[in-house]
């Protein structure tokens, strides 16, 4: 059964600070990985989506890589900002034509003025 | 720009009471899908459809059901609420075409208390 962590489950970094969030998965068999950002009372809204056969992906100040063979992603924050401040969801798209997805619990960052 | 649509964004209900949570979208999308979010938890699959006239289970179904008459609307049926069911719950949907590999979009969720 594929399980997916997100390590720590809470960051707090002063701003301007270069950070990396975690994101482990225990079934290499996945269609593609992609990270969410949530605010709070709000829905998710995707930020990178990476296929199965890439290695990373990039948008503005945020990269995010995936290793299959380790069963790893990273998401990459350059320049933290306040506005960076949310919850940051990995999931992996799995199953027979990919229809199912499973999350990871969420790293909660804080970005300190 | 709609998106994703999902009503009502609270509500109280009472043990044993029933109530259908509303999902629409206005991007002509083949897959829908429910999910619930629990502190600690992240979000887990309820049920899910390909298109109209499709449904399937995800990981937590029991308690729950859907119908997908339109390719529009998903609505998520609660037929008899009980405690454990209260949760955030969200809708999401994304095309199908060319593969899977298509990003979803997400409603705002439906925060739900089951007395």
């Amino acid at each position: 059964k594929q399980e997916v962590t997100q390590i720590p489950a809470a960051l707090s970094v002063p701003e301007g600070e270069n950070l990396v969030l975690n994101c482990s998965f225990t079934d290499s068999a996945i269609y593609n990985l992609q990270w969410f950002r949530q605010d709070p009372g709000k829905g998710l809204t995707s930020l990178l989506l990476i296929q199965s056969s890439q290695r990373e992906q990039t948008s503005g100040r945020l990269n995010a890589s995936l290793d299959k063979s380790s069963g790893r992603s990273t998401l990459y924050i350059a320049a933290s900002q306040p506005g960076d401040s949310a919850t940051y969801l990995c999931a992996v798209k799995v199953g027979t034509g990919g229809f199912k997805t499973i999350f990871g619990a969420g790293t909660r960052l804080f970005v300190k003025a | 720009n709609a998106g994703v649509t999902q009503t009502p964004k609270f509500q109280v209900l009472k043990t044993g009471q029933s109530m259908t949570l509303q999902c629409a979208q206005d991007m002509n999308h083949e897959y829908m899908s429910w999910y619930r979010q629990d502190p600690g938890m992240g979000l887990r699959l309820i049920h899910y459809s390909v298109g109209a006239g499709i449904t399937d289970q995800g990981e937590v179904p029991n308690g729950y059901n859907v119908s997908r008459s339109t390719t529009e609307d998903f609505p998520l049926r609660l037929l008899s609420a009980a405690p454990s069911q209260t949760s955030v719950y969200f809708c999401a949907s994304r095309t199908t075409g060319g593969a899977s590999n298509q990003p979803q979009h997400f409603g705002d969720g439906t925060r739900l208390s089951i007395l």
